[in-house]
């Protein structure tokens, strides 16, 4: 069982947005602006989408969005196209011994 | 840009250790920017992070691992290296070496390598 709670699937059509939840506890999403999201295409590394909430890296897409609110992050990724399908993870910086937490992935099917 | 390269064997035997190196190019591992970091990932699971070092040699580790984990840096050799001991089955995963930036977020990652814990 993952420390931050992401749905297991979504779905969406070319051109449209879909949004992916990341829900944690006060001591990690709700308690620091440390949220970060990743992209990972079966059988490669991931990659860094968005950190420190809502910010991208030079090179990702403006179509991909972060937010947050209380204890839940969230990914949004607007005009969808077929090379978004992947996996997408949260992670989190965590005032426990843990550090960093993961969520669980959550799995991006474009139909 | 950096670049990471995970090496070290892809089988390793039950109650053994694992021995893994990431080697760093395009940047000195001796930056200020960055802490340096270990990720494993499970055949069809998640992520999880084990630990991560800076190049002082100040460490953080994942708890559920610390009793058997030892992240050190060479930077001589602008490497880091992770030692797992009394490895069993449920160690078996793909390890990525990968940067760790002061907003808690991995910015470059190694392509992973899979290790494999079977007799």
């Amino acid at each position: 069982q993952s420390a931050l709670t992401q749905p297991a699937s979504v779905s969406g059509s070319p051109g449209q947005s879909i949004t992916i939840s990341c829900t944690g506890t006060s001591s990690d999403v709700g308690g620091y602006n440390y949220v970060s999201w990743y992209q990972q295409h079966p059988g490669k590394a991931p990659k860094l989408m968005i950190y420190e909430v809502s910010n991208r890296p030079s090179g990702v897409s403006n179509r991909f969005s972060g937010s947050k609110s209380g204890n839940t992050a969230s990914l949004t990724i607007s005009g969808l196209q077929a090379e978004d399908e992947a996996d997408y993870y949260c992670t989190s910086y965590t005032s426990s011994s843990t550090h960093v937490v993961f969520g669980g992935g959550t799995k991006l099917t474009v139909l | 840009q950096l670049q990471l390269q995970e090496s070290g064997p892809g089988l390793v035997k039950p109650s053994e250790t694992l021995s893994l190196t990431c080697t760093v190019s395009g940047g000195s591992i001796s930056s200020s920017s960055y802490y340096w970091g270990w990720i494993r990932q499970p055949p069809g699971k998640g992520l999880e992070w084990i630990g991560s070092i800076y190049y002082s040699g100040n460490t953080y580790y994942n708890p559920s691992l610390k009793s058997r984990v030892t992240i050190s840096v060479d930077t001589s050799k602008n490497q880091f290296s992770l030692r797992l001991t009394s490895v069993t089955a449920a160690d078996t995963a793909v390890y990525y070496c990968a940067t760790v930036n002061p907003r808690w977020a991995f910015d470059y990652w190694g392509q992973g390598t899979l290790v494999t814990v079977s007799s």
